[in-house]
């Protein structure tokens, strides 16, 4: 595609409910990164993806996070029992690494969390 | 205390007006800086990239880089009402690592 997509744009959920965002990147982007916005807050790290594999998940606040990538490129980010302090939007980015040069790092628009 | 350090803001100016948004980071490894803009319920969109220490420029955008005080700049000239957004400073140790953020800088530049 054009740019990273991301879906739902908005989701509302139960607090104590399940909650899978999903995440396509660029094509050809091996690098995939997920991040948490607050209100008013900077972006959060959470987990960084080359290809599939998870080299850095150290973000990820608690263990109802996880997050899966399949096939180098779709991503999912899964919360289970969501909570009230979860809701955020949920930014991804995806990068194509070239060398020891510094590349852009495109984001999606993010899925909007609530949890009520 | 936080890696990155910035001011929340907001910084409202006038039209035409030099905006200068600054950073500070404590991890001395960082070799990486951007800086990001972000208007209202988009993602954010890259401005500037800079490696090490140094200047670049890129028509009304500066960004300034000195390592040895672990401080960053982003000076808008002739600033523009389409200019009011978030600005958030980013960067990494190296090229494939995670970048940490800062919190964002909202800037409103008014006719």
């Amino acid at each position: 595609g054009a740019g990273v997509s991301q879906s739902p744009s908005n989701k509302v959920t139960e607090k104590g409910k399940d909650v899978e965002l999903r995440c396509d990147p660029i094509s050809g982007h091996t690098a995939l990164y997920w991040y948490r916005q607050s209100l008013g807050q900077g972006l959060e790290f959470l987990i960084y993806f080359q290809g599939n594999s998870a080299p850095d998940k150290s973000g990820l606040p608690s263990d109802r996070f996880s997050a899966e990538r399949t096939g180098g490129s779709v991503s999912t980010l899964t919360i289970q029992r969501t909570q009230q302090e979860d809701s955020a939007v949920y930014l991804c980015a995806s990068r194509q690494l070239q060398g020891r040069g510094n590349t852009e790092a495109f984001f999606g628009q993010g899925t909007r969390l609530t949890v009520v | 205390q936080k890696e990155v350090e910035q001011d929340p803001g907001p910084l409202s100016v006038p039209e035409g007006a030099i905006v200068s948004l600054n950073c500070t980071y404590s991890n001395s490894a960082f070799q990486y800086f951007m800086w990001y803009r972000q208007y209202s319920r988009k993602g954010p969109e890259l401005l500037m990239y800079t490696y090490s220490s140094g200047n670049k420029e890129d028509g009304r955008f500066t960004a300034q880089v000195d390592k040895s005080s672990k401080y960053i700049s982003l000076f808008i000239r002739d600033s523009q009402p389409s200019d009011s957004a978030t600005y958030l400073c980013a960067m990494s140790r190296y090229n494939t690592d995670k970048l940490i953020f800062g919190t964002g800088t909202r800037l409103q530049v008014f006719p």
